[in-house]
């Protein structure tokens, strides 16, 4: 069964730090997307990066960067020199095929902590 | 500016009652999604919808039902047969073209809380 596991429930660091937060997955298929998306205190779930299983190069954007490496079926994001804005709820997605449909199975998120 | 917006952002409901929660989107995506959020754990699916008029149940359908009669709304009525429906509900959207993984974009959420 497709499965996602982000093992780290919570992560505390103090601002200026470096933090990479984990996701493993599972999957019988050959074709799959994953994602992260951000979650702050507000709620609203914002998408951060969606990347095929084609697609191996890590992808850097600013502060943010993610490692993707499909021998270890790990999905890892990465901040660099964290800032409090950052404090937030992380989530790590797969997709799924649901016959012609695709639907995404979520990790159960990590709660980032920055402290000043 | 194009987004999801969901309505209210609070509400609150006695036991025994159906509530209505709003969902609506201006970025012509033929494809909508509920989910539930409880404290500290990751999204369910309720429903989704590919197209107008037509919808599927996700994981946890049982206690909620939802309508899809125009492109730009997908309400979801949590009835009284949900038995625990406090939770966090969060709408979105996507493109929605059959046979790819799309990004799903979501509006702000709805908290809703049984009395």
């Amino acid at each position: 069964a497709q499965k996602v596991t982000q093992a780290q429930t919570e992560i505390s660091v103090v601002e200026k730090e470096d933090v990479t937060l984990d996701c493993v997955y599972e999957t019988r298929d050959t074709t799959y997307y994953l994602f992260w998306y951000k979650q702050p205190p507000s709620g609203e779930l914002v998408f951060l990066i969606r990347r095929n299983s084609f697609d191996e190069q890590n992808e850097i954007s600013g502060r943010y960067s993610w490692n993707f490496q499909k021998s270890t079926s790990s999905f890892n994001f990465t901040i660099t020199a964290s800032q409090v804005v950052d404090s937030a709820v992380y989530f790590c997605a797969l997709s799924e095929a649901w016959g012609s449909n695709y639907q995404l199975i979520w990790g159960a998120g990590t709660k980032l902590i920055i402290k000043p | 500016d194009g987004g999801i917006t969901q309505s209210p952002k609070y509400l609150f409901r006695k036991e025994g009652q159906n509530v209505t929660l709003s969902c609506e989107q201006n970025l012509n995506h033929d494809a909508m999604y509920w989910y539930r959020q409880d404290p500290g754990q990751g999204l369910r699916l309720i429903y989704y919808s590919q197209i107008v008029n037509d919808f599927q149940k996700g994981d946890i359908a049982e206690g909620y039902s939802v309508s899809r009669e125009k492109k730009e709304s997908f309400p979801l009525t949590v009835t009284s047969a949900q038995k625990n429906p406090t939770a966090f509900y969060l709408c979105a959207s996507s493109i929605g073209l059959a046979g790819r993984t799309d990004t799903q974009y979501f509006g702000p959420g709805t908290r809703l809380t049984v009395l």
